[in-house]
């Protein structure tokens, strides 16, 4: 299977800052990635699917780049809603597998 | 609005068997893959099984091919997770969740989960 590893585990940060999160792939995923948020007691949500395209309704702050096996989501000028936990996975082989998250505190 | 909801979680043995159900409304069921995704405790995200739109296609997570098997009920808009000889490492948070489309494989709504906690 597809190992994801995303990195760092944890970044604490601050309200307006640019927060860059990575997301590498054992092999290449093609552009084959999304991205999701996950605030604390609550469900993932879809952020970023195609490495680059979001979602309906999701902020322009946030944007995804990368291909092949290096990703990266941005983050620019965070906000206070933006804290919680960011996830990769892979679509392109079975099984789907997801990175361990980044978890951006305050 | 779409809504995911899942039901039959609970304790079970080791060895044991369980059945989950998500009862999934406010889109067209039928033009939708779906998907389980579980959590364990305090832990990432596990992607366990995929069924397509018509059910005779299936995907499922190293870890469970074998012992789960999902299946689907279009007529009942409901999709179930059937799991056998389940082991402690098992327990989870198990979420049904629906794919962006046919098969785009990636989640766009999600349910709130049912437990499932293994343990003698």
């Amino acid at each position: 299977e597809i190992v994801m590893t995303q990195s760092p585990a944890t970044l604490s940060v601050s309200p307006g800052e640019r927060v860059t999160l990575s997301c590498r792939a054992s092999q290449s995923v093609r552009g084959n990635l999304a991205w999701y948020q996950q605030k604390p007691g609550q469900t993932p949500s879809l952020l970023i699917f195609g490495a680059f395209t979001r979602d309906t309704d999701i902020p322009a702050r946030f944007s995804g780049s990368g291909s092949g096996t290096e990703f990266t989501l941005t983050i620019s000028g965070l906000q206070s809603e933006d804290f919680g936990v960011y996830y990769c996975q892979q679509y392109n082989n079975w099984p789907l597998t997801f990175g361990g998250g980044t978890k951006v505190e305050i | 609005q779409v809504h995911l909801v899942e039901s039959g979680g609970g304790v079970v043995q080791p060895g044991g068997s369980l059945r989950l159900s998500c009862a999934a409304s406010g889109f067209i069921f039928r033009s939708y893959g779906m998907h389980w995704v579980r959590q364990a405790p305090g832990k990432g995200l596990e992607w366990v099984a995929f069924i397509g739109i018509g059910g005779t296609k299936e995907f499922y997570g190293d870890s469970v091919k074998g012992r789960f098997t999902i299946s689907r009920d279009n007529s009942r808009n409901t999709v179930y997770l059937e799991m056998n000889s389940l082991r402690a490492e098992d327990t989870a948070v198990y979420h049904c969740a629906r794919d962006r489309g046919g098969q785009q494989l990636v989640f766009d709504y999600w349910g709130q989960g049912a437990l499932v906690l293994v343990s003698s």
